[in-house]
C-alpha cells in the first residue's frame, strides 16, 4: 500500500466503552498526526509524532485519550470510556519531516 | 485552538467562473498549505507556499502570501463542479512547535 491506511473505517460503539483506532503510515514518513473533524467542522489538532522526538500531544482533549506510536511506524489512538461527544472522524496524516502531510481516509467513529 | 481562518465559509458559484477564499493566521510561519477534501474523508494537498513567497501558480490554482497582512488567498480559476468540496488552509511555526494546524476551511458549491 502506497498510502496512509486507517482502520476501521467506521467504529459504532457504547456509551462507556473503549475503543482503538489504528493508522498506517507511509513507510519512510518520519511526521505522524491524528486530527478530529466534527460533521462540517474544520479539522482539530489532537497529537503530531515526529521522528523520536517526544509527543506533541498539546491537542488531546481530555485524558481519556491517547496515543502511541511503536517502532516510530504504525500508530494507534485510544478513547477510554467514550462519550458521544467524542463522534467524529478521526484523521491520520504523515509527512517526511515538514510539508505536504499525506491523509488517510479517516476512521468514523459513532458513540451511541 | 485554530491558527488559520477561512473567509467566506461557503461558495457557491457557476461553472466557469473563478473562486477565492482567504486564509488569515495569527502567528508567523514556516510555510502555508492548501488541502481539498471531498465528502468529510481524507484531505488532498495542492500546494505549499513558503514565507519567503509571495505567489505560486499550480495549473488552475492560484495562490497569495501576504505576511504583512498575514493572509493568504487561493484562486480557482474557470471552476468545473468537479471543483465543489472543502478547502482549508493550514499553516506551520515556531509558535504552534513547528505543527501544521487548520482552518476550519471554505465549502464551495460549483453550479453545473
Amino acid at each position: 500500500g502506497a498510502g496512509v491506511s486507517q482502520s476501521p473505517s467506521n467504529k459504532v460503539t457504547e456509551k462507556g466503552k473503549d475503543v482503538e483506532l489504528r493508522c498506517d503510515p507511509i513507510s519512510g514518513h518520519t511526521a505522524l498526526y491524528w486530527y478530529r473533524q466534527s460533521l462540517g467542522q474544520g479539522l482539530e489538532f489532537l497529537i503530531y509524532f515526529q521522528g523520536n522526538s517526544a509527543p506533541d500531544k498539546s491537542g488531546l482533549p481530555s485524558d481519556r485519550f491517547s496515543a502511541e506510536r511503536t517502532g516510530g511506524s504504525v500508530s494507534t489512538l485510544t478513547i477510554q470510556r467514550t462519550q458521544q461527544e467524542d463522534s467524529a472522524v478521526y484523521l491520520c496524516a504523515s509527512s517526511q519531516t515538514v510539508g505536504e502531510l499525506f491523509f488517510g481516509e479517516g476512521s468514523r467513529l459513532t458513540v451511541l | 485552538s485554530q491558527q488559520g481562518e477561512e473567509d467566506p465559509q461557503a461558495l457557491s458559484i457557476q461553472e466557469g467562473e473563478n473562486a477565492t477564499m482567504n486564509c488569515s493566521y495569527k502567528t508567523s510561519i514556516n510555510n502555508l498549505q492548501w488541502y481539498r477534501q471531498n465528502s468529510g474523508r481524507g484531505l488532498v494537498h495542492l500546494i505549499l507556499i513558503r514565507s519567503n513567497e509571495r505567489e505560486k501558480h499550480s495549473g488552475r490554482l492560484r495562490v497569495t502570501l501576504d505576511t504583512s497582512k498575514k493572509s493568504s488567498s487561493l484562486l480557482i480559476t474557470a471552476s468545473r463542479a468537479a471543483d465543489t468540496a472543502s478547502y482549508f488552509c493550514a499553516t506551520d511555526g515556531q509558535a504552534a512547535g513547528n505543527k501544521l494546524t487548520f482552518g476550519g476551511g471554505t465549502r464551495v458549491l460549483v453550479k453545473p
